[in-house]
């Protein structure tokens, strides 16, 4: 049973461009969630997927950041105009329960975005 | 907002000696994760804690959990170098929506 993939594993952008980022949960997970982590500090809560909704998307910058989880496919965290406060890494995670559950959220390998 | 803190936020140590990780929370909370991250790496599960008095042990780390204190500390006993990690705590909301993160703890384990 493969994990939670992201891709890239490595990201670099120049300012004003758009970066990409995508998030494969682990297989029979239906909700998703994606947190930012800047250097030398925890994680900080972005978004909060299921499929073909939004849940939570209290810790995402209203301007230029989005996110979806499409009926088919990976969800997609997507940065427009990126500054180079954006770089970070951007890690997502998956569980298989509803909100209010015990379960535990599977992390995935991250993506590691660089803002030139 | 829900607050979590965590100490020392970095911690050296001699092989073979104890210590422990305190996390603190601002709020009620009934569960309480721990993950470990290598550098350059992504987190991976330690334990999960889901309610007061809970303790859990893998090897040389001990987990426990006081929910009306709102604390919990990740006991290491007898430290190894392959130990060497950060050490996040992080909580969840009533609804289950997010995990909130402690600060970490940058632990070194040296010879």
């Amino acid at each position: 049973n493969a994990g939670v993939m992201q891709n890239p594993r490595h990201l670099v952008r120049r300012r004003g461009q758009e970066a990409r980022l995508r998030c494969s949960p682990m297989k029979g997970h239906s909700h998703v969630y994606w947190y930012r982590q800047l250097p030398e500090e925890g994680l900080k809560f972005m978004v909060y997927l299921q499929k073909e909704n939004i849940i939570d998307e209290s810790g995402m910058p209203k301007e230029r950041f989005s996110a979806e989880f499409p009926k088919e496919g990976p969800s997609i965290l997507r940065i427009q105009q990126v500054v180079r406060g954006d770089s970070a890494a951007y890690f997502c995670a998956s569980s298989p329960l509803l909100a209010g559950g015990t379960d535990t959220q599977y992390f995935g390998p991250g993506t590691r975005l660089t803002v030139l | 907002e829900l607050k979590v803190e965590q100490n020392p936020l970095f911690l050296s140590m001699q092989e073979g000696k104890n210590y422990t990780i305190y996390c603190n929370y601002s709020t009620t909370s009934d569960r309480l994760y721990w993950y470990r991250q290598d550098p350059g790496k992504s987190l991976e599960s330690l334990f999960v804690l889901l309610s007061n008095g809970a303790v859990k042990q893998e090897g040389r780390l001990m987990a426990s959990l006081d929910t009306k204190a709102r604390l919990s500390t990740l006991h290491i006993t007898a430290a190894v170098h392959d130990l060497s990690a950060t050490y996040f705590c992080a909580v969840d909301t009533k609804t289950g929506n997010q995990f909130y993160f402690g600060t970490g703890t940058s632990l070194t384990v040296i010879p």
